[in-house]
């Protein structure tokens, strides 16, 4: 079946643009979470939506970050105003639920490049 | 924010030996551990999901043990073939999320 997708697949922008990431999930999984991988660093956590409750956002660097997920579907993640440090590769993945026992399918990443 | 420490950072094995690797996690207030396997260019995939303190799962020739107590588990690959080549990332579940380490990444020679 179709696994997570993520577009654009690259992005180069530059310093002070706004852009936007997406993410179309696996159909039917209800929990959906952002990380990025900056260069040199581990996995970090962004965000992360189940079902209709609020989203936990508590990962997002700066207010210049935001997500939303419509209709339980597909994420938009948004950073306004770029910065070079925003430079990095977004993943997103869903599961079938939220909680500790569910593995996570992750898409093939968007690389972000800030110029 | 969770502390999670895998060592070593990066590792070469020879094709058709076996290595492993691990990962430390704090103890308190677990409930799940993950390994996920990324190869380069490629999305991070899942191997092993653990639960429970002595657990061992296995996938073909790779293995993986948890000791919740002490925390820490260890990623074993038996006969490391060319296609291991990839980054190993655990993560603990804690805090309603995952919190992944930076990995290991394994590069197999042929």
């Amino acid at each position: 079946g179709a696994g997570v997708s993520q577009s654009p697949s690259n992005k180069v922008t530059e310093k002070g643009k706004d852009v936007e990431l997406r993410c179309d999930p696996i159909s039917g999984h209800t929990a959906l979470y952002w990380y990025r991988q900056s260069l040199g660093q581990g996995l970090e956590f962004l965000i992360y939506f189940q079902g209709n409750s609020a989203p936990d956002k508590s990962g997002l660097p700066s207010d210049r970050f935001s997500a939303e997920r419509t209709g339980g579907s597909v994420s938009t993640l948004t950073i306004q105003r770029t910065q070079q440090e925003d430079s990095a590769v977004y993943l997103c993945a869903s599961s079938s639920l939220s909680g500790p026992y569910y593995e996570q399918y992750f898409g093939p990443g968007t690389r972000l490049t800030v110029t | 924010i969770l502390n999670v420490e895998q060592s070593p950072q990066s590792l070469h094995v020879q094709e058709g030996d076996s290595t492993n690797f691990t990962c430390s996690f704090p103890s308190s207030n677990f409930y799940a551990l993950h390994w996920y396997r990324w190869e380069t260019a490629k999305s991070p995939e899942a191997l092993f999901v653990m639960t429970l303190n002595g657990d061992e799962k296995k996938k073909g020739r790779i293995s993986a043990t948890l000791n919740t107590k002490e925390g820490y588990s260890y990623l074993y690959i038996k006969g490391s073939q060319p296609e291991d080549s990839a980054t190993y990332l655990c993560a603990p579940f804690g805090n309603e999320k995952l919190t992944f380490g930076t990995g290991t990444r394994l590069t197999i020679i042929p």
